[in-house]
């Protein structure tokens, strides 16, 4: 069965620090996998996913995530934090089993921005 | 794009009542959707698939009777909590799948704040 480890459950960064959220995941073949955001009372936002191909994906709001089969990890990366950028965000590995794609969710990592 | 929309956002209920809460894909066509339900600062757990036109496919632990799914046409599916307790209180949230290849993606809607008194 497929997992998610979302190591850390809180982090706090100053604004215009970088930040890199921790991801690893357990599947037996190439997974796919996502980075979502969520603000408070709200639902989830993509950020980005990689499915194939290049291994360095770019997002949106300034974010990118690197895989790393060697290591099984999917981190998610900004170079320069926002204050807006303070949220919870999830990792997710989805694996592509008969016509829906299940999708797990890591535990979270809670991002707070300090000005 | 790729925009789902839930309502209602918020409902307060009294318990053994039954609250329906709908999720639709606004500017996109979903045969697929998941409904999960996400307790205070935890992840999302997963409930069920919602598949248009055919029977829902539940997880382990989720009881089909009790949370009823009905995937009507390609772009509403209808979460129904029948008899609702005060341990149904949670956030839930459904998510529409965009399928294809490279572009199997679910997107979510904004969530529904279940409160059961």
């Amino acid at each position: 069965a497929q997992s998610v480890t979302q190591p850390d459950i809180h982090i706090t960064v100053s604004e215009g620090a970088s930040l890199e959220l921790r991801c690893n995941y357990s599947y037996g073949a190439t997974p796919y996998l996502f980075w979502y955001v969520q603000s408070p009372g709200q639902g989830l936002q993509l950020l980005l996913k990689y499915f194939s191909g290049d291994t360095l994906v770019q997002g949106i709001k300034g974010f990118e995530a690197e895989f790393k089969r060697s290591q099984s990890s999917f981190n998610l990366r900004k170079p320069s934090v926002h204050w807006s950028d303070a949220a919870e965000y999830f990792c997710a590995v989805g694996a592509p089993t008969g016509t829906a794609s299940k999708l797990t969710f890591g535990t979270g990592t809670r991002l707070q921005v300090t000005l | 794009g790729a925009v789902v929309s839930q309502h209602p956002s918020r409902v307060i209920c009294k318990s053994g009542t039954s609250v329906k809460i709908e999720c639709r894909s606004l500017d996109f066509q979903a045969t697929t959707m998941f409904w999960y339900r996400q307790f205070p600062k935890q992840s999302l757990m997963l409930m069920a698939t919602s598949n248009e036109g055919s029977k829902a496919t539940y997880e382990q632990g989720v009881e089909k009777d009790k949370f009823l799914i009905n995937h009507a046409s390609l772009t509403l599916s209808t979460l129904t909590v029948t008899s609702a307790h005060p341990e149904d209180s949670s956030f839930y949230i459904c998510s529409a799948r965009v399928s294809g290849g490279a572009t199997d993606t679910q997107y979510f809607g904004p969530g529904t704040r279940l409160t059961v008194l």
